[in-house]
C-alpha cells in the first residue's frame, strides 16, 4: 500500500490550490479515503472523507463551503480542492485510508507522507 | 462539537509502563483508535477498536476504553517509543473524525 500526496506549495490568502493523492497497492475503489492536516507544531485535524463511489462526502466545519474532496477511481486518486485559502489552512496535508471499520466508524491504517501547503497573507 | 482531551506530556523511565489517557463525553460508547507520530514522520496506527493491534505493532502496546476515558498503555517502554500519541474517535452527530489534543511521551 502506498499513498503519495502532491500539489502543495505557496498560495496567497484567498487563492486556490488542488491537492492530489495517488494510491497503489490495493483496490482503491473499495475504500473510503480521508484528508487530515497538521499545522506546524500542532496536532492532527481531520479535514474530509469521501465514500468509495464519491456519493457521500463529509467535512470539518472550518472548511465547509471552501474545500471539496473528490476522487477518480479510474486513476486511483483522491483530491482536495482548496478555495478561499486562509492563513489557518497552512499545514501538512495527509491522505489516509479508512480501514478496520465497525459500528459506523473506522481507523486510518495507511497514511501518505504529506504535502505542505503554506498560505501567505 | 465533540472534543477529546489528552495530557500534553507523559514521562517514563525505560522498561517502565506509560499510560496515556484520552477523555471525551461518553467516549466508552464509541470506538477509540491511537496513533503514534515521530518527528518528521506520518502518523502510525497502533490501536484500533479500543483494544486491537494492527499487524506489526508490538504487544507492549495495549488499549482500553470505558466510561469517558480511553487509555493507551505502553509496557516495558523503550527509547523508540518516544513520540507524540493521538487518540481518535468518530462523532456520529457531525459525521466527523475527531483527534485528541496529543500527548508527547518522553523516555527519560
Amino acid at each position: 500500500v502506498q499513498l503519495v500526496e502532491s500539489g502543495g506549495g505557496l498560495v496567497q490568502s484567498g487563492g486556490s490550490l488542488r491537492l492530489s493523492c495517488a494510491a497503489s497497492g490495493f483496490t482503491f475503489s473499495n475504500f473510503w479515503m480521508n484528508w487530515v492536516r497538521q499545522a506546524p507544531g500542532k496536532g492532527l485535524e481531520w479535514v474530509a472523507k469521501i465514500k468509495q463511489d464519491g456519493s457521500e462526502k463529509y467535512y470539518v466545519d472550518s472548511v465547509k463551503g471552501r474545500f471539496t474532496i473528490s476522487r477518480d477511481n479510474a486513476k486511483n486518486s483522491v483530491y482536495l480542492q482548496m478555495n478561499i485559502a486562509a492563513a489557518e489552512d497552512t499545514a501538512v496535508y495527509y491522505c489516509a485510508r479508512d480501514y478496520y471499520c465497525s459500528g459506523g466508524t473506522c481507523s486510518l491504517d495507511y497514511w501518505g507522507r504529506g504535502t505542505l501547503v503554506t498560505v501567505s497573507s | 462539537s465533540y472534543e477529546l482531551t489528552q495530557p500534553p506530556s507523559v514521562s517514563v523511565s525505560p522498561g517502565q509502563t506509560a499510560s496515556i489517557t484520552c477523555s471525551g463525553d461518553k467516549l466508552g460508547a464509541k470506538y477509540a483508535s491511537w496513533y503514534q507520530q515521530k518527528p518528521g514522520q506520518s502518523p502510525l496506527l497502533v490501536i484500533y477498536q479500543d483494544t486491537k493491534r494492527p499487524s506489526g505493532i508490538p504487544e507492549r502496546f495495549s488499549g482500553s476504553n470505558s466510561g469517558n476515558t480511553a487509555t493507551l498503555t505502553i509496557s516495558e517502554t523503550q527509547s523508540m517509543d518516544e513520540a507524540d500519541y493521538y487518540c481518535q474517535a468518530w462523532d456520529s452527530s457531525t459525521a466527523n473524525y475527531v483527534f485528541g489534543t496529543g500527548t508527547k511521551v518522553t523516555v527519560l
